[in-house]
């Protein structure tokens, strides 16, 4: 199985910052990456898809990046609806493994 | 709209069985794979099964710790997906969600539904 990890495990931020948010396969999976946000009692919805194609709807302000095993969730400049949990995962081969998560908190 | 929306969650004994349901509306569901996901009490999201499409043979895929104990099932006639439980454990207990796979993506979630095992 391919595993998924993710740094840091938590962030704490202010409105307007820009924040970074990495994920790390244990083998290439070219660009079968995606990200999720959750925030708390919903469920997840997908932000970035393949590595980097942003999902309909989602603001400009989330950009993704990478390929093979080093990934990158950018948020440039944090809105306070963007404090929440974010999980990439691989789908590259199943299980489709999620990260274990980037709680994303108020400074 | 596109939309998902789970059933069947609820309180099992240890060892007991649930079936889940999955009603889905505002696409073509033939067209597409459909994934369980779920998610322990303050815990991250992991993956449980995967049903394929018609186009794939209808084949599934399970994650190694519900081997052997869930199956997932579809009807496309009625646009539902199932996931029946059984020999359920304590460890089972969570929020499951359906999704939607789209181009290697789950680009649609349902609002998900709780199981709990417990004696």
């Amino acid at each position: 199985d391919i595993q998924m990890t993710q740094s840091p495990s938590s962030l704490s931020a202010s409105v307007g910052d820009r924040v970074t948010i990495t994920c790390r396969a244990s083998q290439s999976i070219t660009t079968y990456l995606n990200w999720y946000q959750q925030k708390p009692g919903k469920a997840p919805e997908v932000l970035i898809y393949a590595a980097s194609n942003l999902q309909s709807g989602v603001p400009s302000r989330f950009t993704g990046s990478g390929s093979g095993t080093d990934f990158t969730l950018t948020i440039s400049s944090l809105q306070p609806e963007d404090f929440a949990t974010y999980y990439c995962q691989q789908s590259y081969r199943t299980p489709p493994n999620f990260g274990q998560g980037t709680r994303l908190d108020i400074k | 709209e596109v939309q998902l929306v789970e059933s069947g969650g609820g309180l099992v004994q240890p060892g007991g069985s649930l079936r889940l349901s999955c009603a889905a509306s505002g696409f073509t569901f033939s067209d597409h794979y459909m994934d369980w996901v779920r998610q322990a009490p303050g815990k991250g999201l992991e993956w449980v099964g995967r049903n394929r499409n018609k186009d794939n043979s209808y084949t599934t895929e399970y994650a190694a710790s519900v081997k052997g104990r869930f199956t997932i099932s579809r009807d496309d006639s009625k646009n539902s997906m199932y996931l029946q439980m059984n020999s359920l454990k304590t460890e089972d207990t969570a929020v499951y969600y359906c999704t939607r796979g789209n181009y290697d993506v789950l680009d649609v979630w349902g609002q998900g539904t709780t199981v709990t095992v417990s004696s």
